[in-house]
């Protein structure tokens, strides 16, 4: 069975700081990874998602992730982190084939301090 | 486009009733998933649909079902409610095309927060 662990339930940040947000698997075949943003009272977003390829991957809002196969994770980073990035953040990952069932993180609050 | 459209947003039910929650994809997505968020859980999913038949579910008793019609809209049941079937309940769509998964988005609507008393 899949499982998402993200180790950062909780992240306090100045504006200004860099940012990186732990995930890792456990998945025994090919995956899909992905990562979603929840801002205060809207829905759930996509922020970045991984197929294959190259294994760094760029999403919306200067985020990024590297998918780092021998060690089963794929954090997510910032250079720079702004008030507006306070969210929670999941990571999930999905099998290659079969159905689209996603397995979430428990998610990381993330909070900024202007 | 308009985008996942989930109703009603808000429900409030007594322990042993049963409800509905809609959902409407959006247009042309074929594929439905339905997830449980709680504090103490995160979200759980319960099941997905495409082309009218469940091709996947997650570990919830049969209380928890769900349908889906020919234009890709669907529904969820819980029935005989308990305390703890409070949540919210997202649904999630994707396009799916020809069945085929690989760089599947899954897009999520806004969800349906259920109170049980």
């Amino acid at each position: 069975a899949q499982s998402v662990s993200q180790h950062n339930h909780h992240v306090i940040l100045s504006e200004a700081a860099s940012l990186e947000l732990g995930c890792n698997y456990s998945y025994g075949g090919t995956v899909n990874l992905f990562w979603y943003v929840q801002y205060p009272g809207q829905h759930l977003q996509l922020l970045l998602k991984y197929f294959s390829g190259d294994p760094l991957v760029k999403g919306i809002k200067g985020f990024e992730a590297e998918f780092i196969k021998s060690k089963f994770s794929f954090n997510l980073r910032k250079p720079s982190v702004q008030w507006s990035d306070t969210a929670e953040y999941f990571c999930a990952v999905r099998s290659n084939f079969g159905n689209e069932k996603l397995t979430f993180g428990t998610g990381t609050r993330l909070t900024i301090i202007p | 486009k308009a985008g996942v459209t989930q109703t009603p947003r808000y429900l409030i039910k007594t322990r042993g009733q049963q409800v509905t929650l809609s959902c409407s994809p959006i247009s042309g997505h074929r594929s439905v998933s339905w997830y449980q968020q709680t504090p103490g859980q995160g979200l759980q999913f319960l099941f997905e649909y495409f082309s009218e038949t469940q091709r996947n579910k997650g570990n919830f008793p049969g209380r928890f079902s769900g349908r889906q019609f020919s234009n890709s809209r669907s529904e969820m049941n819980v029935s005989t409610l308990e305390l703890g079937d409070s949540a919210l309940y997202l649904c999630a769509s994707s396009l799916n095309r020809d069945g085929i998964l690989a760089k599947n988005i899954q897009y999520f609507g806004a969800g349906t927060r259920l109170s049980v008393l």
